[in-house]
């Protein structure tokens, strides 16, 4: 099994629109968790950190499910510049210096 | 301006051929990172650092080969390097905050795509 797991999509969703998409993880013992924003062939950059339950930013959520062990990040009224592939990435559980990756998942937000 | 810089950006070479791609970051940080992006497997980390002399395998690491002599470079080697190495590659640094309850946020390079025939 993956560490990391996400639905490659890609979510094609209208300008508005509220979405979300799931990370599930492998090790239950997982403490922080990440979601990264890549565009197209560019470098990822840090969307939000979750350490605890979960975390808000402007139109952005990311809420953990521990039980469940997924991460989701909610994204409300979407906007044409978020059309891009969004990472989660989550520490290895017995090494914090080692990053696992999920293969992303694709939003395309149209008008 | 605080950034990661790779070089080169893009690099065609054939099997066998020794190359280094150079990661330098001005931010002072501790940890540096190497990770390949393919379709469909998203980023794996290579080799990770977490300073000067400090070096540890990733996920990925067969076929390459790094160093960290000094703090704000972290260069990738393939010394022969195969068409399987065919990848974009991506550096990355953090100060690196080691707790059970949060890690740093890593910040990227721009990326090297790497063909190897």
């Amino acid at each position: 099994r993956k560490e990391v797991e996400q639905d490659p999509g890609p979510f094609n969703v209208p300008e508005g629109a509220t979405v979300a998409f799931n990370c599930t993880y492998s090790n239950s013992a997982s403490q922080s968790f990440f979601w990264y924003r890549q565009d197209c062939r560019k470098e990822p950059k840090l969307l939000m950190s979750v350490y605890s339950s979960g975390n808000e930013d402007g139109r952005f959520t990311a809420q953990l499910n521990r039980a469940s062990q997924y991460i989701s990040l909610l994204i409300r009224d979407s906007k044409l510049s978020d059309s891009a592939t969004y990472l989660c990435a989550v520490p290895d559980k017995y090494n914090f210096n080692k990053f696992y990756f999920g293969s992303g998942t694709k939003l395309n937000v149209k008008p | 301006e605080a950034q990661v810089t790779q070089n080169p950006r893009y690099l065609i070479t054939v099997t066998g051929k020794k190359l280094t791609v150079t990661c330098s970051q001005n931010m002072n940080h501790e940890y540096m990172s190497w990770y390949r992006q393919d379709p469909g497997l998203g980023l794996r980390q290579i080799y990770y650092s977490m300073n000067v002399e400090v070096t540890d395998k990733g996920d990925v690491p067969e076929g390459y080969k790094v160093s960290r002599k000094e703090k704000r470079n972290f260069p990738l080697i393939l010394e022969s390097p195969s068409p399987n190495q065919t990848s974009l590659y991506f550096c990355a640094s953090s100060s690196r905050t080691l707790t059970l309850a949060g890690t740093d946020t890593q910040y990227f390079g721009p990326g090297t795509r790497l063909t190897v025939l």
